[in-house]
């Protein structure tokens, strides 16, 4: 099983900052099968990045992600604060497909 | 875009059986390969199986293996999930998305308790 932990746990930022959040894997993923959701409480988990790169539909270009191997990253460039969201990294590439226990972003 | 709705769930106790549907609409089902991902109360998603668009691969997580069997109907647009002998860390949340994650639908509550 590929066992993929996310830093930090949480982050607490102030609006307009760059946030980076990390997913390292515990073996080498296929970047086109890593995928970031960003979940608000209440609501199912929403597709922000998929194939490590990819928006998803809707998702503001503040948001990148990069990386390959084993780590990977997904960087908001100026945080807003409908970003304050738990957000999480799965690896849908060799089953079970994974996910990290999340990086919670809060806004100051 | 695929829109997604799931049914189901239920307060049932332990040993109980339950199925969850996954109604899809919108565009073709059958494109799609498939996943259920269940999320505990306080805890993170997690993910618990997949499908094939034709219905012929699917995989489990370890921890429910033997006990929960997906499958899907393209003919009518539905994705199960057979789920039995209910144990009490099966309550969660369950939702259907599309194996890239892309569609969720809005979930269905499985509480098992005596």
């Amino acid at each position: 099983e590929i066992v993929l932990t996310q830093s930090p746990g949480t982050l607490s930022l102030s609006p307009g900052e760059r946030v980076t959040l990390s997913c390292r894997a515990s073996q080498s993923v296929n970047s086109r099968h890593l995928a970031w959701y960003q979940q608000k409480f209440g609501q199912a988990p929403r597709l922000v990045m998929s194939g490590a790169f990819s928006r998803a539909t809707g998702v503001p270009d503040r948001f990148s992600g990069s990386g390959s191997g084993t780590d990977f990253t997904l960087t908001i460039s100026r945080l807003e604060p409908e970003d304050s969201a738990v957000y999480y990294c799965q690896q849908y590439g060799i089953p079970p497909y994974t996910f990290g226990l999340g990086t919670r972003v809060e806004i100051k | 875009e695929i829109q997604l709705v799931e049914s189901g769930g239920d307060l049932v106790q332990p040993g109980r059986s339950l199925r969850l549907s996954c109604a899809a609409s919108g565009v073709m089902f059958s494109s799609y390969a498939m996943s259920w991902v269940r999320q505990a109360p306080g805890k993170g998603p997690e993910w618990v199986s997949s499908i094939s668009e034709s219905g012929h691969v699917t995989y489990y997580a370890d921890s429910v293996t033997g006990r929960f069997t997906i499958s899907r109907d393209n003919s009518k647009d539905k994705l199960y999930l057979q789920i039995n002998n209910l144990r009490a860390d099966d309550t969660a949340i369950y939702y259907c998305s599309t194996l890239i994650g892309s569609s969720w639908g809005p979930g269905t509550v499985v509480a098992v308790s005596s």
